[in-house]
């Protein structure tokens, strides 16, 4: 069975540092995607960074970034300089190719301190 | 701008009452997703639709039932709505896949059973 752990329920970040959100993952398969959703308060998920599990280079996006160790099955976001517009409930998701199946993270919620 | 929007962003409903949630996409996805999420729990998959009048239990379908007549509307039905069935409900939809496929969201609906 497809999991996906996130261990850090709550972490918080002082405004236009560094935080690292932390998620591992197990699977069976070989073509599978990671993703990051943010969900701010009140407003609806979005798509923070995608990761195809076949490219060895970590994705960025913007003050987004990722560190994908796929060996370690590991899959943080780094968010530099962070906003306080970046506080949120972050998801990690994994999906299967060739499948819908989709599994979910059970979220850290990120707190921006001015 | 791609939307997926749901009909209701707040409910109270008695117990034992009908409840319908609707959901509709306009970017012609193939899936839709219903999801509840609750604090602690994160995100869980109550159904999902492949294809219009298709559709597939996820990991908590009791008490539950959908309706796809419609490519682009995606219901949820609590029979007999109950007060642990509180919650926030979230629809998505993605394009029929490899896994690789971006989802997007509704804004959500919370639901509160009294």
């Amino acid at each position: 069975a497809q999991t996906v752990t996130q261990s850090q329920p709550e972490m918080s970040v002082q405004e236009a540092e560094t935080v690292t959100l932390s998620c591992t993952y197990d699977t069976s398969e070989s073509d599978y995607y990671l993703f990051w959703y943010k969900q701010p308060p009140s407003r609806q998920m979005i798509l923070v960074i995608r990761q195809e599990a076949y490219k060895q280079q970590n994705a960025t996006e913007n003050r987004f970034s990722v560190n994908f160790q796929k060996a370690a099955k590991s899959f943080s976001l780094k968010i530099s300089d962070s906003q306080l517009g970046d506080a949120a409930m972050y998801f990690c998701l994994l999906t299967q190719g060739g499948s819908e199946k989709l599994v979910f993270g059970k979220g850290t919620k990120l707190t921006v301190n001015p | 701008d791609v939307k997926v929007t749901q009909s209701s962003r707040y409910l109270v409903k008695r117990t034992g009452e009908k409840v319908f949630l609707e959901c509709v996409q306009d970017m012609d996805h193939e899936n839709m997703f219903w999801y509840r999420q609750d604090p602690g729990l994160g995100l869980r998959l109550i159904y999902f639709s492949y294809d219009v009048k298709m559709k597939e239990k996820g990991d908590i379908p009791e008490g539950y039932s959908v309706s796809r007549e419609k490519k682009e509307r995606f219901s949820l039905i609590l029979e007999s709505a109950s007060t642990n069935q509180t919650s926030m409900y979230l629809c998505a939809s993605s394009r029929a896949s490899s896994g690789a496929n971006v989802l997007t969201f509704g804004a959500g609906s919370r639901l509160t059973v009294l």
